[in-house]
């Protein structure tokens, strides 16, 4: 069991807007903006898509979106695309001893 | 552009240890706002974080792991490793080496990992 909570899967027809949740506690996402999102196509290493909550690197599409709300932190995807089906994982900065904590990964499908 | 790149044994028996080397191209692992780290995924399962290097040598580790690893970084070869001992078939995965940058501006903090090896799929097997 993740120490984030996601939904395993999504799914969304092209065009469409779709969000992924990913629930913490307080020692996380609750109190610090150290959420990040990664997008991984199978076979691919992890892809860092959204740092900071909010923060898209250079050359990630403005179509993703992160956001959070206490303990849960959220991303969006709008004006889906073929190419957007893949795994979605979660990560944030704990002020436990497991400094790194990830969550199970959601599976998007694109209709 | 950074770059990292995983090596090693693809396949080890049970009860011996595991060892992984990262390379790093196009940077320093000297540079001061970035902690070398591994991460791993079993097979059809979601990531977890194995630990990080400073380039002094100071480490951090996932507590569930701390026991068995022992992560160390040769600067002279821009190369950070991994070694995990008294492997058994839970500890198959694909290995990744990351980048996790931090560091503050005047406006803002950040925390992120921008730079990903390839991955290598590592099986513990007799």
């Amino acid at each position: 069991q993740s120490a984030l909570t996601q939904p395993a899967s999504v799914s969304g027809s092209p065009g469409q807007s779709i969000t992924i949740s990913c629930t913490g506690s307080n020692s996380d996402i609750g109190s610090f903006n150290y959420v990040s999102w990664y997008q991984q196509h199978p076979g691919k290493a992890p892809k860092l898509i959204i740092s900071d909550v909010t923060s898209r690197p250079s050359g990630v599409s403005d179509r993703f979106s992160g956001s959070k709300s206490g303990n849960t932190a959220s991303l969006t995807i709008s004006g889906l695309q073929a190419d957007d089906e893949a795994d979605y994982y979660c990560g944030s900065y704990s002020s436990t001893t497991t400094l790194e904590l990830f969550g199970g990964g959601t599976k998007l499908t694109v209709l | 552009q950074v770059q990292l790149q995983e090596s090693g044994p693809g396949l080890v028996k049970p009860s011996e240890t595991l060892s992984l080397t990262c390379t790093v191209s196009g940077g320093s692992v000297r540079s001061g706002n970035y902690f070398w780290s591994w991460i791993r995924q079993p097979p059809g399962k979601g990531l977890e974080w194995i630990g990080f290097i400073f380039h002094s040598g100071t480490t951090n580790y996932n507590p569930s792991l701390k026991s068995r690893v022992t992560l160390s970084i040769d600067t002279s070869k821009n190369q950070f490793s991994l070694k995990l001992t008294s492997a058994t078939a839970a500890d198959t995965a694909v290995y990744y080496c990351a980048r996790l940058s931090v560091g503050c501006d005047s406006t803002s903090c950040h925390r992120r990992y921008d730079y990903w090896g390839q991955g290598t799929l590592v099986t513990v097997s007799s």
